[in-house]
């Protein structure tokens, strides 16, 4: 039973470009996470998707990023005009509920760097 | 809003010894879950021990145990025998039941190093 997937695992795009983070959830998991790692820094919510519908955006920046969870295939953080400070690990994580005290199983992270 | 503070941003043990990491945290809800997380040079987020705001045994995971003090809203993870696999940054983290979804919310980290 395959964790949690997320690709690719190191990208880099030159400043402006668009960065596009992929997490495929363990199977049966059908609720996504999406967190930011900056340098020397806990772990910070953005996103909470369930399949084809965004639950809890609040830890979103208002521009340039978006996220979706289609009805087939993964999950997509997208990020629009890559800036310096977009810099950091992404990691995503799934949970086969949002109630219960599950942790969630965290993918092993994408880190982003703008160049 | 909820907080959590880990007010120790490294930490060192001896291989074989004992060591605690502390955490603190802000709520005003009475029901809630509590975490303690390992990120290894790997990146790999990992789930080492979990604790119920409602039970008051502290939760036990083979050498990880963890002391939940909820008046003092403190939640420490004790590691024993620690090994070197040990070493990593420990993260602990905070989870409502109350909100939709139920985000974790993290502190700011801990790094542990083992000495041979």
């Amino acid at each position: 039973n395959a964790g949690v997937m997320q690709n690719p695992r190191h990208l880099v795009r030159r400043r402006g470009q668009e960065a596009r983070l992929r997490c495929s959830p363990m199977k049966g998991h059908s609720h996504v996470y999406w967190y930011r790692q900056l340098p020397e820094e806990g772990l910070k919510f953005m996103v909470y998707l369930q399949k084809e519908n965004i639950i809890d955006e609040s830890g979103m920046p208002k521009e340039r990023f978006s996220a979706e969870f289609p009805k087939e295939g993964p999950s997509i953080l997208r990020i629009q005009q890559v800036v310096r400070g977009d810099s950091a690990a992404y990691f995503c994580a799934s949970s086969p509920s949002d109630q219960g005290n599950y942790g969630y199983t965290f993918g092993s992270g994408t880190r982003l760097t703008v160049v | 809003a909820q907080t959590v503070t880990q007010s120790q941003p490294e930490m060192s043990v001896q291989e074989a010894e004992t060591v605690t990491l502390s955490c603190t945290y802000d709520t005003s809800e009475s029901d809630y879950y509590l975490f303690w997380y390992k990120q290894p040079p790997s990146r790999q987020m990992i789930l080492v021990i979990r604790q119920e705001a409602y039970k008051q045994q502290n939760a036990t995971e083979n050498r990880f145990s963890v002391n939940f003090q909820k008046a003092a809203k403190s939640f420490s993870l004790k590691i024993s025998d620690s090994q070197l696999g040990d070493a990593a940054m420990y993260f602990c983290a905070y989870r409502s039941l109350y909100n939709q979804g139920g985000k974790l919310i993290f502190g700011q980290g801990t790094e542990l190093s083992v000495k041979p």
